[in-house]
């Protein structure tokens, strides 16, 4: 069974600080990971898509990677500004029997303050 | 370019009530996806349609279901609703089945039940 665990559950940094989100999975045997970003009370807005194939992603100042090896996945946001606050959820798709399954992270609450 | 449109966006209904979700995916997109986000179990995902067809299911209860029309058009269906049904309900579009396509999400249908 996978299991997604993201690290830290919340944090809370002053605006432009670099800082790292952390990933893990239990089954290293992932078609792909995505991530996510989820404003209070709204849907989910598609960040990151890496392949199982890809090391790493980029767009704008984020930055995901990918180790398969070692089930862990990092999110990279460059210089950050108070509008990235938000939850950042990890999802991986894996097989799950016949089928495929997507499976979350609880996700990281990121505070960032002017 | 219209996004998911999830209808109603807030409902409230009472325990044995019933209760029908419906999601709208992106023009062109013939998988629909449904998925429950709570504070405790966070996002868990409930089944995958394609092409008028389930071709996944997570591990609820059968009192929830669902259909999709030939025009991609999904419903979801809670019967005999309980108090820990109540949640966010989030679905998702992509082009394909395979879990290699981006998911776009809508804004979610938040049901209270009392």
């Amino acid at each position: 069974k996978q299991e997604v665990t993201q690290i830290p559950a919340a944090l809370s940094v002053p605006e432009g600080e670099n800082l790292v989100l952390n990933c893990s999975f239990t089954d290293s045997a992932i078609y792909n990971l995505q991530w996510f970003r989820q404003d209070p009370g709204k849907g989910l807005t598609s960040l990151l898509l890496i392949q199982s194939s890809q090391r790493e992603q980029t767009s704008g100042r984020l930055n995901a990677s990918l180790d398969k090896s070692s089930g862990r996945s990092t999110l990279y946001i460059a210089a950050s500004q108070p509008g990235d606050s938000a939850t950042y959820l990890c999802a991986v798709w894996s097989s799950g029997g016949s089928n495929y399954k997507l499976t979350f992270g609880k996700g990281t609450l990121l505070t960032v303050n002017p | 370019k219209a996004g998911v449109t999830q209808t109603p966006r807030y409902l409230i209904k009472t325990r044995g009530q019933q209760v029908t979700l419906s999601c709208s995916p992106i023009s062109g997109h013939r998988s629909v996806s449904w998925y429950q986000q709570t504070p405790g179990q966070g996002l868990q995902f409930l089944f995958e349609y394609f092409s008028e067809t389930q071709r996944n299911k997570g591990n609820f209860p059968g009192r929830f279901s669902g259909r999709q029309f030939s025009n991609s058009r999904s419903e979801m269906n809670v019967s005999t609703l309980e108090l820990g049904d109540s949640a966010l309900y989030l679905c998702a579009s992509s082009l394909m089945v395979s879990g290699a396509n981006v998911l776009t999400f809508g804004a979610g249908s938040r049901l209270t039940v009392l």
